[in-house]
């Protein structure tokens, strides 16, 4: 089975802090990963995902990502948030099925 | 415009009362899902089709069914709802599914059973 731990629930940053959202995977074979975002009272919408090649992904936004396989691990970063980052995270895994698992969300608000 | 469209947005029924939530996309994609979101335990998926007459079940199908007669359209069936499934639900489809495809989500149905 696959599943995804996200332990942050809840974070609160100032304007210009730099953000780091933790993911990690438990998943036995090959994995591909992702990071959605949603703003309040909009849909969910993908930031960005890595499948293979450079484990260092970019995103919309400024957002980036970085696989490491050996910490089944998959953190989302940026390295001066802003007031419109507010929003609930999702880290999701596909792995040999046919689904998506998401992780449990990070609420993150971003003080002015 | 590209869309994942659900109705009815909110609803609000009674327990017992069969109820079906549509999901439609006009993008002609294969692959459709629902997921049910709730505080603390995030999106959990319920059912999945990956194609026209092929539907299988998610991490929480008891309570729900579906169907898949039309490729646009991925309708969620409550046939005797609780009030365990108040919830918000969201559709999703992707072009197909080869587990690397972008997942577009609908704008979410806010259920409550009392």
């Amino acid at each position: 089975a696959q599943s995804v731990s996200q332990h942050n629930h809840h974070v609160i940053l100032s304007e210009a802090a730099s953000l780091e959202l933790g993911c990690n995977y438990s998943y036995g074979g090959t994995v591909n990963l992702f990071w959605y975002v949603q703003y309040p009272g909009q849909h969910l919408q993908l930031l960005l995902k890595y499948f293979s090649g450079d484990p260092l992904v970019k995103g919309i936004k400024g957002f980036e990502a970085e696989f490491i396989k050996s910490k089944f691990s998959f953190n989302l970063r940026k390295p001066s948030v802003q007031w419109s980052d507010t929003a609930e995270y999702f880290c999701g895994l596909t792995g040999g099925g046919n689904k998506l698992t998401f992780g449990t969300g990070t609420q993150l608000k971003v003080e002015l | 415009e590209a869309q994942v469209t659900q109705n009815p947005r909110y609803l609000i029924t009674v327990t017992g009362k069969k109820l079906t939530v549509t999901c439609s996309q006009n993008m002609n994609h294969e692959y459709m899902s629902w997921y049910r979101q709730d505080p603390g335990l995030g999106l959990r998926q319920i059912y999945y089709s990956m194609n026209v007459e092929v539907t299988d079940k998610g991490d929480v199908p008891e309570g729900y069914k579906v169907s898949r007669k039309e490729k646009r359209n991925f309708p969620l069936i409550l046939e005797s709802p609780s009030p365990n499934q108040t919830s918000l639900y969201f559709c999703a489809s992707s072009l197909s599914w080869g587990g690397t495809d972008t997942q577009y989500f609908g704008p979410g149905t806010r259920l409550t059973v009392l």
